[in-house]
């Protein structure tokens, strides 16, 4: 059974650089999920779409990251330029009536 | 202080113990409560999902809610080695399980 896939796993990138990580979700499933959980946290939830429209992003650090759904099926999530602060895993999920998935997340260190 | 206070662990227990996880809350609003589980380096993965005061089971886990006490618990029977993970709550105010605010999560091992 195919879930959401989630690319690159892990990522070490030097401070004040750029990264971007790609979202795969369950097909079919409208909703799109972008959380940032930080080691011992729960996770926090940056941004939702519905389809290809954001839904919430008011915890979204605007400034740094960015985050788009073309065609309502693949995401991507971006952040420009990086803090040291960033370094998390980036979990995308995907919901759909009755059903929510996590991907794997990307392991992001920000040194 | 958080909205979400989650007992830190972690906890370890024999093969066959109960095991009691906990969480309280201050925000009265939240209506939906779930219990995730987390592997090591995997995303979480819902558990179980409930609305309101009360009891629900599902196989060996039973998940309460008292609202009164804004308090939650998650209770395994006849733990397993491979019930060891990471278990998070998580609080909504509304069917949008997404924007759920989570605890920070205990870690269990349960040993053979």
């Amino acid at each position: 059974e195919a879930g959401v896939a989630q690319s690159p796993r892990y990522k070490i990138i030097e401070k004040r650089q750029s990264v971007a990580f790609w979202c795969n979700p369950i097909s079919g499933h409208a909703t799109l999920y972008w959380y940032q959980q930080i080691l011992g946290q729960g996770p926090k939830l940056l941004i939702q779409f519905q389809n290809n429209g954001v839904v919430d992003d008011s915890q979204l650090p605007k400034d740094r990251f960015s985050a788009e759904r073309l065609k309502g099926v693949d995401s991507t999530l971006k952040i420009q330029p990086a803090k040291l602060e960033d370094s998390a895993v980036y979990l995308c999920a995907s919901s759909g009536p009755g059903e929510q998935y996590f991907g794997p997340g990307t392991r992001l260190t920000v040194t | 202080q958080k909205e979400v206070e989650q007992d830190p662990g972690p906890l370890s227990v024999p093969e066959g113990a109960i095991v009691s996880l906990n969480c309280t809350y201050s925000n009265s609003a939240f209506q939906y409560f779930m219990w995730y589980r987390q592997y090591s380096r995997k995303g979480p993965e819902l558990l179980m999902y409930t609305y309101s005061s009360g009891n629900k089971e599902d196989g060996r886990f039973t998940a309460q809610v008292d609202k009164s006490s804004k308090y939650i618990s998650l209770f395994i029977r006849d733990s397993q080695p491979s019930d060891s993970a990471t278990y998070l709550c998580a609080m909504s105010y509304n069917t949008n399980a997404g924007k759920s605010t989570f605890g920070d999560g205990t870690t269990l091992t349960v040993k053979p």
